[in-house]
């Protein structure tokens, strides 16, 4: 089953910050984050492990709650160039010859001036 | 040529044709991927190879066929497809075949068409 994202999209102010949150049904080794502009293939922004690694671009920051099997993507200041719609792929332990991985539907954001 | 490429950019085929994606990996990676994108839907994993042994498979139609003859090269081969199949079709690929903790580098995809 794939993970929940919300909201489906914002709209943002340059400068502005934003939340992006992402909510799984199943017990989570990992979420992932991507940004996927128009027309272009997703571009890879962060990792989240269970244990509290993360992997990620230093402008980007996130939260990954094991228990609630949620994670937040955090975007501060935003800039123009943050439009796109972001996904998460989350992804349990290994098992029964599966990693299941899924992506959510995507949060569509647009920075305007 | 760097990252992750792949062939044809855009391809139309009818649904009584035979052809093949041809992914490509310049990154010293040893996972690759094929994903599936239609419109107003998740992204869709398709298959995953590992160390060039397939290591996922989701219940994918077998009018589709994945090849991976090395860890640089991924091929998905398609037969007598649906109009239904018609997506972009994208690669990539990852570090290491612990694969839920290496960040994935996506290709530019295919726009596949079937008519």
């Amino acid at each position: 089953q794939q993970p929940v994202q919300s909201p489906q999209a914002v709209i943002l102010r340059e400068g502005e910050d934003a939340v992006i949150n992402c909510s799984s049904s199943k017990a989570l080794y990992s979420v992932h984050w991507y940004r996927q502009k128009h027309g272009e293939a997703p571009v890879f922004l962060m990792i989240l492990l269970k244990g509290g690694e993360q992997k990620g671009h230093e402008k980007i920051s996130a939260s990954f709650n094991e228990k609630k099997q949620q994670s937040s993507l955090y975007l501060t200041a935003s800039q123009l160039s943050y439009s796109g719609t972001y996904f998460c792929e989350d992804s349990g332990p290994f098992g029964a010859g599966s990693y299941q991985l899924t992506f959510g539907k995507g949060t569509k954001l647009s920075v305007i001036p | 040529e760097t990252g992750v490429t792949q062939t044809p950019r855009h391809l139309v085929m009818g649904m009584t044709n035979k052809k093949s994606l041809k992914c490509e990996q310049h990154l010293g990676h040893n996972a690759m991927y094929w994903y599936k994108q239609s419109a107003k839907k998740p992204l869709e994993l398709m298959f995953v190879y590992s160390l060039e042994e397939r290591v996922e498979n989701n219940s994918v139609p077998s009018r589709f066929s994945p090849e991976c003859p090395n860890s640089s090269h991924l091929f998905l081969h398609l037969h007598t497809l649906q109009p239904e199949d018609s997506a972009l079709y994208l690669c990539a690929s990852s570090q290491d075949q612990t694969i839920s903790s290496y960040e994935q580098y996506f290709g530019p995809g295919t726009r596949l068409t079937v008519t």
